[in-house]
């Protein structure tokens, strides 16, 4: 069975505060994905990685950047947190194949104050 | 234009009859579609996935899919109130490479009333 690990279920940050979501997955999947959550809006993507150490922009990338240094480890960094980041945080992965369903993390609720 | 659009719901059926859930996309060359089921404060769950014109099924679950006319849809059979969730609809397109670009609709939220 597919894992998708999130660190942290929940998070309080404060504003200006540099914030990591690490998400890790053990299937060896090439591809991982960040999404955000919000009433309304659906998922939006954020960033996407289909190899060690590449990244594409997604939909919605300002405030955000990207790590991935190892392939099972795609990192999520808000440089300096915002209020507008509060939100559901989702990490996800898939295989290479283009038709490979995503795989979901548990989702970080992240709250910036 | 919304690139994948869902109707928000709440659609409600009583317990035992069939739920059609539906979806439509903007993006001809999209090349897989997936539903998935999330339910409150839970990440979402991959339901099923159609990539061919026609009809898929898996259990009490069938996927119908028309290209010509871009449009997805999800009937749920003998509806459970476990099937009570919000239903995600997701688009794929790819090119070679890697490159995945997956676009989820905002979903339609199901109450199966007992």
């Amino acid at each position: 069975d597919v894992k998708v690990t999130q660190s942290s279920r929940y998070l309080v940050k404060r504003t200006g505060e540099k914030v990591f979501l690490e998400c890790v997955q053990d299937m060896d999947h090439e591809n991982m994905f960040w999404y955000r959550q919000d009433p309304g809006l659906g998922l939006r993507l954020i960033y996407f990685s289909y190899d060690v150490k590449m990244k594409e922009k997604g939909d919605i990338p300002e405030g955000y950047s990207v790590s991935r240094e190892k392939k099972e480890r795609f990192s999520l960094i808000l440089e300096s947190a915002s209020t507008n980041q509060t939100s559901m945080y989702l990490c996800a992965s898939s295989f290479l194949e283009g038709s490979s369903p995503l795989h979901f993390g548990n989702g970080t609720r992240l709250t910036v104050t | 234009q919304k690139e994948v659009e869902q109707n928000s719901g709440p659609l409600s059926v009583p317990e035992g009859a069939i739920a059609s859930l539906n979806c439509t996309y903007s993006d001809r060359g999209s090349q897989s579609f997936f539903w998935y089921r999330q339910y409150s404060g839970k990440s979402p769950e991959l339901i099923m996935f159609i990539y061919s014109n026609g009809d898929k099924e898996d259990g009490r679950f069938t996927a119908q899919l028309n290209k010509a006319s871009q449009y997805v849809s999800l009937l749920i059979r003998d509806s459970q109130p476990s099937d009570s969730a919000t239903y995600l609809c997701a688009v794929n397109k790819y090119r070679s490479g890697g490159y995945q670009k997956v676009t989820f609709g905002t979903g339609t939220k199901l109450q199966v009333i007992p």
